[in-house]
């Protein structure tokens, strides 16, 4: 099945720096979202993107849906300790799909932030 | 938001379990999730309204699910085995699909198999 491959794996910061997680598909995405699981915590939804060439800005977080739909990527400026955590792209399957709901998490990338 | 209990549960191999999941009030398509240390979220089931469920996702016929009413729903596991200690999450969602506003998860129930 589709599968979204997201690097990196491990990012470690110090406070005040940037980060950016990449997430990349081999297929067309009809819309991917992004969640953040806080340590010991549960995925927490941060934004949907659907339209190709999407830029979407949260304060300090822009996220962004490639022209071909087949990538997406999370950059925050000035990470701060509360960023902490890992990130997840999610891929919705295509309404034309029959499991059209199901959402496939990439494997995430874990943000450690040093203050 | 999205209620689970137990949040914590401690069981001996080759007993039976069931987990509990209340959703968001109004939100028709429900959604189980498991999450082994360090992983992702691996997907079980979903239900969407009175519709059959989407059970592709469960590894084994030890689990199953039901949901009530369009409301409640519980998640059992049979016969547990070590390799079933995870986190499992329930999500809820307005409709099947609705990403907007994305997907609502609970704090989930952690199994621990001893």
């Amino acid at each position: 099945g589709q599968q979204v491959m997201q690097i990196p794996q491990y990012q470690h910061v110090q406070e005040g720096e940037d980060f950016t997680t990449y997430c990349n598909s081999s297929t067309t995405l009809s819309n991917i979202q992004w969640y953040k699981q806080r340590p010991g915590g549960h995925p927490v939804f941060l934004i949907q993107l659907v339209k190709s060439g999407e830029v979407k800005k949260q304060k300090r977080l822009t996220f962004q849906f490639g022209k071909t739909k087949k990538n997406s990527s999370l950059h925050i400026t000035a990470t701060q300790t509360t960023d902490v955590g890992t990130y997840f792209c999610v891929e919705q399957v295509d309404a034309g799909g029959t499991s059209y709901g199901k959402l496939t998490f990439g494997q995430g990338t874990i943000l450690t932030v040093h203050p | 938001g999205v209620s689970q209990n137990p949040r914590h549960k401690i069981t001996k191999r080759g007993q039976n379990v069931t987990f509990r999941c209340d959703p968001i009030s109004g939100h028709t398509a429900l959604y189980w999730y498991r999450q082994s240390l360090g992983q992702g979220l691996e997907f079980l089931i979903y239900f969407q309204g009175n519709s059959a469920p989407d059970k592709s996702g469960l590894p084994s016929d030890r689990f199953s699910a039901e949901r009530t009413g369009g409301s409640v729903s519980t998640l059992t596991i049979q016969r547990t085995q070590q390799e079933d200690s995870a986190v499992y999450l329930c999500a809820s969602s307005l409709e099947l699909g609705q990403g907007a506003h994305g997907y609502t998860f609970g704090s989930g129930t952690r199994l621990t198999v001893v």
